[in-house]
């Protein structure tokens, strides 16, 4: 499957605890998007890398933190976690840096973390 | 700020009936609009662009400036339109795609 797959699928810890979320993009695309998304809420974007360089950032939490490495896949950290950051968390990525270009995201189908 | 209401949770249709997701924005400049959907057990997909004017799956969009809307619409709903729908916006000078918190379509036979 040369589509964006991410992992772990599912992740259970404690509060306080720190986990790291992997992404990897489509073959050839330079861009990778971050997003979260809580019960009843849609996508939160987090932050965008585009060939190793922040381009975009949302509503990011202080406690996390993200990059992407020279073979382009990207890790989400998540430090000090609280029963709040229980969600989905997606990454999709694109050819471009700007997402207007296409519109087109292509999304991996996500890791479910739940703090306890 | 870049804004994207959905005003829906779940929207219930009939087969065969008409079908409006509604979709406003908020932003100052030239919008670029989507709308994206994830079927059951799926990923989140593009459906259409509003730059492409075209229609997908029966479903077509217009955007209103003046209504600052992109509602989502098609004509006779069909049980295999069941999904989530998730209203997008761009701008040409931003790097971001904002998504608002989506509409649930079920289709009932």
């Amino acid at each position: 499957d040369s589509g964006v797959t991410q992992t772990p699928k599912h992740l259970i810890t404690a509060t306080g605890q720190r986990v790291t979320l992997r992404c990897s993009p489509r073959s050839g695309d330079l861009s990778v998007y971050w997003y979260q998304q809580s019960l009843d809420q849609g996508l939160q974007f987090l932050i965008q890398y585009y060939n190793g360089e922040e381009r975009a950032k949302g509503n990011i939490l202080e406690r996390f933190s993200a990059q992407q490495f020279p073979d382009l896949h990207s890790e989400l950290n998540l430090s000090s976690l609280e029963l709040g950051d229980s969600a989905l968390y997606f990454c999709a990525s694109s050819v471009g840096d700007k997402a207007q270009n296409t519109g087109e995201l292509f999304f991996g189908e996500g890791s479910r973390l739940t703090v306890l | 700020a870049q804004r994207v209401t959905q005003p829906e949770k779940l929207l219930s249709v009939f087969k065969g009936a008409p079908v409006e997701l509604k979709c406003n924005y908020s932003y100052s400049g030239s919008p670029e609009l989507f709308w994206y959907v994830q079927y059951s057990r799926q990923r989140l997909q593009l459906l259409l662009r509003h730059i492409s004017r075209e229609s997908i799956k029966g479903f077509t969009a217009d955007l209103n400036k003046g209504e600052t809307s992109f509602h989502l619409k098609k004509p006779f709903a069909q049980e295999e339109d069941s999904a989530m729908y998730y209203c997008a916006l761009s701008s040409y000078s931003s790097y971001k795609l904002i998504f608002g918190s989506g509409t649930r379509l079920l289709v009932r036979p």
